[in-house]
């Protein structure tokens, strides 16, 4: 069964903070998302990789970076927690020969 | 305009109605669609995938209508357990790596 976990379910951080938000598949898939979902605005694709230590930069990267040093591992990272980050931040992943990503549970973030 | 459109709802239904709602895109080259179902606090998961013929799994069925680019889920008889947030998801046209667009989102509610 396809497994995507990731490292927290809810977490509290203070502004200016480094967050680390890790995602674990283990199902051998090549790509891997990181999304934001807030109210009213859907699910917005903050970065992809569609290989080991390949990314590439989504609809709004800005304030956070990636890193995947292994395949069934992509983490994000929040340089400098701002408020505006406070988010449901939900990993996928996918086979590039399906389009179907398979979620995680998804890591609610509340920044104060 | 959004690159995919949802009409946020809710729709109200009650319990063994019909209930059927659309979700309109922008780039008519789009080839792969997709409706997920999302459980209040939950993470996405597939729903079922349209094709051009459109399909059915069950009480839901879904359709393509290329020609005026958009996708529909219709369900049949209803029941408490299908109210969720239901989200299209289209293919990015000459993206790599299966990138999808989610749109925001229809919040069905199934009442007895």
């Amino acid at each position: 069964d396809v497994k995507v976990t990731q490292s927290s379910r809810y977490l509290v951080k203070r502004t200016g903070e480094k967050v680390f938000l890790e995602c674990v598949q283990d199902m051998d898939h090549e790509n891997m998302f990181w999304y934001r979902q807030d109210p009213g605005l859907g699910l917005r694709l903050i970065y992809f990789s569609y290989d080991v230590k390949m990314k590439e930069k989504g609809d709004i990267p800005e304030g956070y970076s990636v890193s995947r040093e292994k395949k069934e591992r992509f983490s994000l990272i929040l340089e400098s927690a701002s408020t505006n980050q406070t988010s449901m931040y939900l990993c996928a992943s996918s086979q590039p020969s399906t389009e179907t990503q398979y979620f995680g549970p998804g890591t609610r973030l509340l920044v104060l | 305009r959004k690159e995919v459109e949802q009409d946020p709802g809710p729709f109200n239904v009650p319990e063994g109605a019909t209930v059927a709602f659309n979700c309109t895109y922008s780039n008519s080259a789009s080839q792969s669609f997709f409706w997920y179902r999302q459980d209040c606090r939950k993470e996405p998961k597939l729903l079922m995938s349209v094709y051009s013929s459109g399909n059915e799994d069950g009480r839901f069925t879904a359709q393509l209508n290329r020609a005026s680019q958009y996708i529909s889920l219709l369900i049949r008889d209803s029941k408490l357990s299908d109210s969720a947030t239901y989200l299209c998801a289209v293919n990015k046209v000459k993206a790599a790596g299966n990138k999808l667009t989610f749109g925001g989102g229809t919040r069905v509610l199934v009442k007895p």
